[in-house]
């Protein structure tokens, strides 16, 4: 299973794009990038998805690499709402049907 | 657009009792995933199934066993409860297996209280 490593903080003002950056070096070739947000006490909302180059919807942009071996999160104009926990987490292809959370990035948007 | 439903949303139980909770996956779904997600930790894989056979297995506590029926919804059933067992629990549902981009889809999970 693809690890994933992503920053445990950060920190951003309302109206700024926040960028966050997730890295998963063993990743295999079938496998898909997928983020999720949560906030306390309710369950994870996927934001977006994405395999290889670039993948936006009305949220969020999605940019991978051609290696693969990381990923970027960007939220354009972030709000207050945004503060929250963002998952970065590999889809694993290998025949297994679960997502493995590791720890998530603690968003904090400030006034 | 339809939502994956868990029930009941509030349990509180004594400890040693048993306790069962309630999945109601996206229509049309196949897939259906349980985690656990304890105060101020990230969520645990628990166990998945895929029509209706068990799929795959994560963390899952012997005392705990799960079933998916005909009708795709899904139920974790866990006995002997412990005080450790206090708890978010996540329904999660996917269509097919969860490769090749499908997205799997998250309740709002089920707060579980052990006293």
């Amino acid at each position: 299973l693809a690890k994933t490593t992503q920053p445990i903080s950060m920190d951003s003002y309302e109206g700024q794009e926040v960028n966050i950056t997730c890295s998963h070096n063993n990743i295999a070739t079938n496998d898909y990038i997928t983020w999720y947000q949560q906030f306390p006490s309710q369950g994870p909302r996927f934001i977006i998805q994405g395999y290889k180059t670039k993948v936006t919807n009305e949220v969020a942009s999605l940019f991978i690499p051609a290696d693969r071996k990381s990923s970027t999160l960007s939220l354009p104009r972030v709000s207050l709402s945004d503060t929250a926990v963002y998952y970065c987490l590999v889809l694993d292809s290998g025949g297994y049907n679960k997502l493995i959370f590791g720890a998530g990035t603690r968003l904090a948007v400030h006034p | 657009a339809a939502g994956v439903i868990q029930s009941p949303r509030h349990l509180i139980k004594e400890k040693r009792e048993t306790a069962t909770l309630k999945c109601y996956p996206i229509p049309r779904h196949d897939t259906v995933y349980w985690y656990q997600q304890g105060p101020g930790q990230d969520p645990q894989f628990l166990i998945s199934f895929y029509e209706k056979m068990q799929s795959d297995k994560g963390s899952i506590p012997d005392r705990f066993s799960a079933q998916q029926f005909s009708d795709y919804h899904s139920e974790l059933n866990m006995s002997s409860l412990e005080l450790g067992d206090s708890a978010l629990y996540f329904c999660a549902s996917s269509f097919r297996e969860a490769f090749s981009g499908n997205t799997i889809y998250f309740g709002e999970g089920s707060w579980l209280t052990v006293v």
